[in-house]
Formats: structure tokens, C-alpha cells, sequence
């Protein structure tokens, strides 16, 4: 099994529409999660931190569930800017080789106009 | 820019040569990470260090492949004898090391291999 699990899409919408990721991961350890960005052929970029409470930053609204071992990603009102990969990221307990950071392979989307 | 810098940005190299990749991270972040990512695939972790450490070097080939983040200077990671199967983009990250901290990715350096 993987360490972290995406489906890897097309998720093709179209503009407006509402969109959901979903994201397991196998290590019940892990500490902190993320959700990062990454258009094609450019580096990946931070979009937010998945907190415990759950949390939002305009649009976007990520969800912790550590029972299931699941993370989530919402995106309202989809832009065509929005069109991108969204990776899901995981981080083991500080300190040591379980600090590393591990990707899932990431969701495309695609926003149709 | 304060941001993480990898040069260079692009490496051609024919097989049989070596490839070095520079790192540095953002300021006052002690530990970087590097990637690799083949194209149409997503990112595979290779090493993790912080400053005259490996952490952890799971993901690093067994052969042809080192990295090193020294006292003073970039991070390096070094491929011997290149193949055509080495060209990728490789990303390094960098993070403060403390739990529960991002990582930021420098911009990559594409690696090919002719």
C-alpha cells in the first residue's frame, strides 16, 4: 500500500462548479498535513496546512479526519486559474527519518470554460 | 529573493558525465529535501538532510547517486555517470526542520541526458 493515496483525476469541471479531493494515508504516526499546488512543469507551491479543526482560505477549505486517516481538499466557485495538480503531503512525528515529507502522486484538474 | 534557489535550471549532459545540483535553502532553514520527478509522474522522495547530516537516504539510488549539505555553502546532489534514464527534474525543498512546518520548493533543475 502506499503511503499516501490520491486519485489521480482528470477531474474535468467546468467553471463555477464545486470540486472535492480525497487523500489516505497508510502511517498512523504522521503529524502534519499539507496540500500543495503544482502546475506543469513548475515547482510545487504550498497552497495550505491541513489543521486538526479543519481549515479555510477563501475557496479552498481542507479537512483532517485522523480516525480514517483522510484528508481533503475543497475548491468553491472553480477558476480557470485553478487548473493545476494538487498533491497531498505528509509529514511523520518531528525529528528524525520520519520528518520527511511524503507526496502522493497528486490530482489532476482541469477547469473547463 | 529569499526563496530557494537550485541552479542551475537546466543541465544537459552526455551519458557517462557527471551532474551536480545546487541548493540553497531559504534563510534560516536548516534542512532541505530533493526530489525527482520523471515526467507525466509525480514526485519521488530521495533524501532528506539537514546541515552535515543525512537523515534519511531512503529514496537515493544505491549507486551513482550522493548528496551532501555541508557546514557552510549549498546542498549538493551529485549523479556519476549519468544515463538517459537520470533526466528529470529534480526539486529541492527546504524546511525549518520543526515539526509541523512547510516546506518551500526551489524552482528545479531539468536534467538531460544525451
Amino acid at each position: 500500500r502506499k503511503e499516501v493515496e490520491q486519485d489521480p483525476g482528470p477531474f474535468n469541471v467546468p467553471e463555477g462548479a464545486t470540486v472535492a479531493f480525497n487523500c489516505t494515508y497508510s502511517n498512523s504516526a504522521s503529524q502534519s498535513f499539507f496540500w500543495y499546488r503544482q502546475d506543469c512543469r513548475k515547482e510545487p507551491k504550498l497552497l495550505m496546512s491541513v489543521y486538526s479543526s479543519g481549515n479555510e482560505d477563501g475557496r479552498f477549505t481542507a479537512q483532517l479526519n485522523r480516525a480514517s486517516q483522510y484528508i481533503s481538499l475543497l475548491i468553491r466557485d472553480s477558476k480557470l486559474s485553478d487548473s493545476a495538480t494538487y498533491l497531498c503531503v505528509v509529514r511523520g512525528r518531528g525529528g528524525g527519518a520520519t520528518n520527511k515529507l511524503i507526496f502522493g502522486t497528486g490530482t489532476l484538474l482541469a477547469v473547463q470554460p | 529573493n529569499a526563496g530557494v534557489m537550485q541552479n542551475p535550471r537546466h543541465l544537459v549532459r552526455r551519458r557517462g558525465q557527471e551532474a551536480r545540483l545546487r541548493c540553497s535553502p531559504m534563510k534560516g532553514h536548516s534542512h532541505v529535501y530533493w526530489y525527482r520527478q520523471l515526467p507525466e509522474e509525480g514526485l519521488k522522495f530521495m533524501v532528506y538532510l539537514q546541515k552535515e547530516n543525512i537523515i534519511d537516504e531512503s529514496g537515493m539510488p544505491k549507486e551513482r547517486f550522493s548528496a551532501e549539505f555541508p557546514k557552510e555553502g549549498p546542498s549538493i546532489l551529485r549523479i556519476q555517470q549519468v544515463v538517459r534514464g537520470d533526466s528529470a527534474a529534480y526539486f529541492c525543498a527546504s524546511s525549518s526542520g520543526q515539526g509541523g512546518t512547510e516546506a518551500f520548493f526551489g524552482q528545479g533543475t531539468r536534467l538531460t541526458v544525451v
